[in-house]
């Protein structure tokens, strides 16, 4: 079975541009997570999605960031305009259950913002 | 609110030692807990999880955690280190049906041969 996939793996781009970062979770699996860790802090959760509904977003930022799950397959994570402090690896990670016993993360997106 | 504290951002153990990463939480609520590891360009892997019943988990690649509730630990463990165990050991809670996971900040693991 194929795994998680996040694309792209790296992305540098100039403080006040756009970026979209993109996962692909495990097919069938309706649970989809975003999660960041910025540098040498914890990882942080950012949202969950079931299907194609937010379950939860309480760990969202702010209002420059937006994430949409189209037909309840991949998701993607839009950062307008990014600011230094964004800069950091974002996990998505995806479930067929809840309660994260049966997570499986991606290998994570390194977005540097200069 | 939960959240976890692991002892030691750097542990350094000899090849063929014992490895022990520290974990500590706080939950109201019956926790879920997870240990994960990182290795180098990858993604995080489920090393063990304790849900319910016993309290000593066992996972993949010798590694093992004992949950104990009267001092809110779930230190992970392995009798002896390989230098294929150098990477980065995350602990996590839930309360299982919140369903988003907390995290600690991480454990960097060095085997020295």
């Amino acid at each position: 079975e194929a795994g998680v996939t996040q694309f792209p793996s790296h992305s540098v781009i100039e403080k006040g541009q756009t970026v979209t970062l993109r996962c692909d979770p495990i097919s069938g699996h309706d649970n989809l997570y975003w999660y960041r860790r910025v540098m040498g802090k914890e990882i942080k959760f950012l949202l969950h999605f079931v299907k194609e509904s937010k379950q939860d977003e309480s760990g969202m930022p702010n209002n420059r960031f937006l994430a949409e799950r189209t037909g309840g397959t991949y998701s993607t994570l839009k950062v307008q305009p990014a600011e230094l402090e964004d800069s950091g690896v974002y996990f998505c990670a995806s479930s067929l259950g809840s309660g994260g016993y049966g997570y499986t993360f991606g290998s994570g997106t390194r977005l540097t913002v200069v | 609110a939960q959240s976890v504290t692991q002892l030691g951002s750097h542990v350094s153990v000899s090849e063929g030692a014992l490895v022990l990463l520290r974990c500590n939480y706080s939950s109201s609520v019956p926790p879920y807990l997870f240990w994960y590891v990182q290795y180098p360009n990858q993604g995080l892997q489920l090393l063990l999880k304790y849900t319910t019943g016993a309290t000593l988990v066992k996972g993949i690649n010798g590694f093992e955690a004992e949950f104990k509730k009267s001092e809110t630990s779930f230190h992970l463990t392995k009798p002896s280190a390989h230098m294929s165990d150098a990477a980065e050991y995350f602990c996590a809670v839930s309360d299982g049906g919140a369903q988003k996971l907390v995290f600690g900040q991480g454990t960097r693991l060095t085997i020295n041969p």
